[in-house]
């Protein structure tokens, strides 16, 4: 089945510096990447995500981009704001969601 | 995007009683329900798929019997933790979504169950 791995586990940045989140799948059938946000106790909130057939995908300070003869796909957030700080979540799927292990982002005033 | 709602956000029952957790899409037909389990800082592991009128399919370690799910609308599925024990204790997250699962699948907001 589909692993996925996602690193780094913890990543502090400064306000306005910008982050990366990165992730590995494992099944070449994977056709859809999305990322998601999850605040301390609430449910994951999806942030953006991208298909198979397109490179990058961009909304305001998030950019997704896929790789697939690599299998990997990044998180790319841009000018960083303290109310960015949260645990993010990339996931991979052809049929079931697999979600890496999460990346706990601080970013610091 | 789409709404789910997820009631209660946090419930503490006793053990070997039974907690049902319900999961409701508000604008928009869930023809495939999920039910997640979230550890302290881990990530969302599945329990079960359910589909409108059908059984639930359960990955492989979850037990049926102790975790029943009930999608008997396209917009509301329940989760019930039978005969709760404290080990049941933890985070448990559904998500909807209108087709295939690899679609936009949205979260609700999550329930903290504590078995005393």
């Amino acid at each position: 089945g589909e692993n996925v791995e996602q690193h780094p586990s913890t990543l502090s940045v400064q306000e306005g510096d910008s982050a990366v989140i990165k992730c590995t799948y494992s099944d070449s059938a994977s056709n859809y990447f999305p990322w998601y946000k999850q605040e301390l106790g609430k449910g994951p909130q999806l942030i953006i995500d991208i298909r198979s057939n397109v490179g990058e995908k961009k909304d305001q300070r998030i950019a997704v981009t896929l790789n697939k003869t690599a299998k990997h796909f990044s998180l790319h957030i841009t000018e960083t704001q303290p109310e960015d700080s949260a645990v993010y979540f990339c996931a991979a799927t052809i049929q079931k969601l697999v979600f890496g292990t999460g990346t706990r982002l601080l970013v610091s005033p | 995007g789409a709404v789910v709602s997820q009631h209660p956000s946090r419930v503490i029952c006793k053990s070997g009683t039974s907690v049902k957790i319900e999961c409701r899409s508000l604008d928009f037909q869930a023809t495939t329900m999920f039910w997640y389990r979230q550890f302290p800082k881990q990530s969302l592991m599945l329990m079960a798929t359910s589909n409108e009128g059908s059984k639930a399919t359960y990955e492989q370690g979850v037990e049926k019997d102790k975790f029943l799910i009930n999608h008997a609308s396209l917009t509301l599925s329940t989760l019930t933790v039978t005969s709760a024990h404290p080990e049941d204790s933890s985070f448990y997250i559904c998500s909807a979504s209108e087709g295939p699962l690899n679609t936009e699948a949205f979260f609700g907001q999550g329930t903290r169950l504590t078995v005393v």
